[in-house]
């Protein structure tokens, strides 16, 4: 089992819909998820960080949390053209000394 | 901006070559990460550095090395390249529990 898995392929929104990523992970401990934008050729950005249950929410990104089921996702509301990236999902798991476990990342394309 | 800064931006080498990159980040980042990023995969973990000793390490061979400097910047070594070393190279920097910053990341070519 992956430690951390993002099984959808690539997302084709219209501009102005929402995008919905999801992510699960493997060690139940785990305190600290990220969601990380990379544009094509360039180095991934942090956008969001969450660490408790539920919703947070940052401008047009809302980050979701669920420890019980496992599940991260994240939701980009009024989709841009320059949302159009892959956003990789991070997790610190329990045991790791610091060290940040990605999924393989999902690509979304911005349709204007 | 990130404040890390890593260098060269890209190299190419050849088979069982050695390479050295580098990362530098804004004073007070004690803790540095280094990252290989395969085409079309995640991030993968390689090691990490907090005041200059290394602090766990992932899944690579001993080729794999590491230093940090008093002044908190780092360096990745490989030894004896090999073509599936082709990737980009991540270094993370991190103050306390802060979440993990990039640089803009080494591209790493072996023909």
């Amino acid at each position: 089992q992956k430690e951390v898995e993002q099984n959808s392929g690539p997302l084709s929104v219209p501009e102005g819909a929402i995008a919905s990523l999801n992510c699960t992970y493997s060690d139940r401990g785990s305190q600290s998820f990220f969601w990380y934008r990379q544009y094509s050729g360039k180095s991934p950005e942090l956008i969001m960080s969450i660490y408790s249950n539920g919703d947070k929410e940052d401008g047009r990104f809302t980050a979701q949390l669920n420890k019980a089921s496992q599940y991260v996702s994240l939701l980009i509301r009024d989709s841009q053209p320059s949302d159009s990236a892959t956003y990789l999902c991070a997790v610190l798991p329990y045991y790791g000394n610091n060290r940040l476990a990605f999924g393989k990342g999902n690509q979304v394309v911005v349709i204007p | 901006e990130t404040g890390v800064t890593q260098s060269p931006t890209h190299l190419i080498k050849t088979r069982g070559q050695q390479v050295t990159l580098r990362c530098s980040s804004q004073s007070g980042h004690n803790t540095v990460s280094w990252y290989q990023q395969a085409l079309g995969q995640g991030p993968q973990f390689i090691f990490q550095y907090y005041r200059e000793e290394e602090n766990g390490r992932g899944n690579f061979p001993p080729r794999f090395s590491g230093l940090q400097f008093p002044n908190y910047s780092s360096e990745l070594n490989v030894n004896a390249l090999e073509l599936d070393d082709s990737a980009l190279y991540l270094c993370a920097t991190q103050e306390g529990n802060q979440p993990q910053h990039f640089g803009d990341g080494t591209r790493l070519s072996i023909l």
